[in-house]
């Protein structure tokens, strides 16, 4: 398969810890990589490899994998991280490129 | 800091062809995988296709009749063609930098991203 799946949508509390995952068959050769979007701009990268944090992005960002499911948590969730995430990796080919459909995180 | 500046016709008409242009500024146009990505207004990211520096490329299936991506690694460029479009092809465009680890640990991310152009399809 060459889908990723993911919930539209989660909420957290502010201040407390919420995961956010993806599923599907190419995560069982690539890790998934995670993207921030907030409202009229592009995509930020978050996490990649795993759980390697680009520079610059709060260490209350991780991620983790077991087997064909992908996973970002955010510990201790701030107001500014209220966002749509998408997750992506290659398809299970290698040759495409595949993104999941996205989650709107609602921090309350 | 690596940067991508894109441009191209923001308005087109039904069965016209979509042209965007993106250009790679302070990083290294070699080891990289260049894509284009579109969003329509309140969905989500798609994967339009990728380009490598020698002008290998891969394309989503589901657009692949229609897409040509193409470099010109002397200007540091790469482009999208997408013909006869639509109104279902309205959509935010962004290219983006992406880098492939295949080597027992596997990963793939995209790390830069252009600004996005939008791109209206309407008579």
């Amino acid at each position: 398969s060459s889908e990723l799946t993911q919930d539209p949508a989660v909420s957290v509390a502010l201040g407390q810890t919420v995961r956010i995952t993806c599923q599907g068959d190419s995560l069982r050769r690539y890790y998934g990589s995670w993207y921030q979007q907030k409202p009229g701009q592009a995509p930020i990268l978050v996490i990649y490899a795993k759980n390697i944090r680009p520079s610059g992005i709060p260490d209350r960002f991780s991620g983790s994998d077991s087997g064909n499911t992908a996973s970002l948590t955010i510990t201790g969730a701030q107001a500014e991280d209220e966002a749509d995430y998408y997750c992506n990796s290659r398809d299970s080919s290698g040759n495409h490129v595949v993104f999941g459909g996205g989650t709107k995180l609602t921090v309350l | 800091q690596v940067q991508l500046q894109q441009w191209g016709a923001g308005l087109l008409k039904p069965s016209e062809t979509l042209s965007l242009t993106c250009a790679v500024y302070g990083g290294s146009f070699s080891g990289y995988y260049w894509s284009w990505i579109r969003q329509p207004p309140g969905k989500g990211l798609e994967w339009i296709g990728e380009i490598n520096h020698s002008g290998s490329t891969n394309y989503n299936p589901s657009l692949k009749s229609r897409v040509t991506i193409s470099v010109d690694t002397s200007k540091n460029q790469f482009s999208l063609k997408l013909s006869s479009v639509t109104a279902a092809d309205t959509a935010v465009y962004y290219c983006a930098r992406g880098f492939a680890m295949v080597r027992g640990t596997n990963y793939y991310y995209m790390d830069v991203w252009g600004k996005g152009t939008t791109v209206t399809v309407s008579s």
